[in-house]
């Protein structure tokens, strides 16, 4: 899997938007960008994936750059209930393999 | 969304006993699922995956006696972490892909182990 890069940490306002970048140069055709987030003492929980094109739900949206080197999640309204660690994983559509998680951002929602 | 649950979420134990942990896909059948390990301020380390039908891969450095996983069905896999010891103290993860479109992969809540 290729290797993503992350800053460590990040402080967003409350109900601004919070963009967390991550850079993937070495991405291959056939893998996936996913957006996972761990609140403290939880287990992951799934936030977005894509291949190339943007993409929106009702948590988040992802941009991918054309090249496919870098993306920005981008949560629209951040609230204290966002404040986590934020992981960006680039991983091939393959059933049966594992995530290989960084050390993330760690994102605090400031009151 | 699909649900993976674990069991216990927490558990404290003596030194040199061992803890059994289950983790279970409640609406998906899961051949394959992942035990990871995370220690404090660090992130998310695969232990093992587990096989439903065959053994376990266990990676590098992570010892198979110790740590021995067991996937009853297509909705069980259990880890048992056997004479712990307080360096295994850890937050355990487990988690299951469900065959879709996109295979999506979803985690346990996580169980706290503390050994005294």
């Amino acid at each position: 899997d290729a290797k993503t890069t992350q800053p460590p940490s990040m402080d967003c306002a409350e109900g601004r938007a919070a963009n967390l970048p991550c850079n993937h140069s070495t991405i291959s055709g056939n893998e996936y960008v996913y957006w996972y987030r761990q609140i403290h003492s939880q287990g992951p929980q799934y936030i977005i994936h894509g291949l190339k094109n943007n993409e929106t739900n009702e948590m988040a949206s992802l941009i991918i750059t054309e090249d496919r080197k870098s993306s920005t999640l981008i949560l629209p309204h951040a609230t204290l209930r966002d404040t986590a660690v934020y992981y960006c994983i680039v991983r091939a559509d393959n059933y049966g393999q594992n995530f290989v998680f960084g050390p993330g951002t760690r994102l605090s929602v400031l009151p | 969304g699909a649900v993976v649950s674990q069991h216990p979420s927490w558990v404290i134990c003596k030194s040199g006993t061992s803890v059994k942990i289950e983790c279970r896909s409640l609406d998906f059948q899961a051949t394959t699922m992942f035990w990871y390990r995370q220690f404090p301020k660090q992130s998310l380390m695969l232990m093992a995956t587990s096989n439903e039908g065959s053994k376990a891969t266990y990676e590098q450095g992570v010892e198979k006696d110790k740590f021995l996983i067991n996937h009853a069905s297509l909705t069980l896999s259990t880890l048992t972490v056997t004479s712990a010891h307080p360096e295994d103290s850890s937050f355990y993860i487990c988690s299951a892909p469900l065959r879709s479109g996109y295979n999506e992969q979803f985690f346990g809540p996580g169980t706290r182990l503390t050994v005294l």
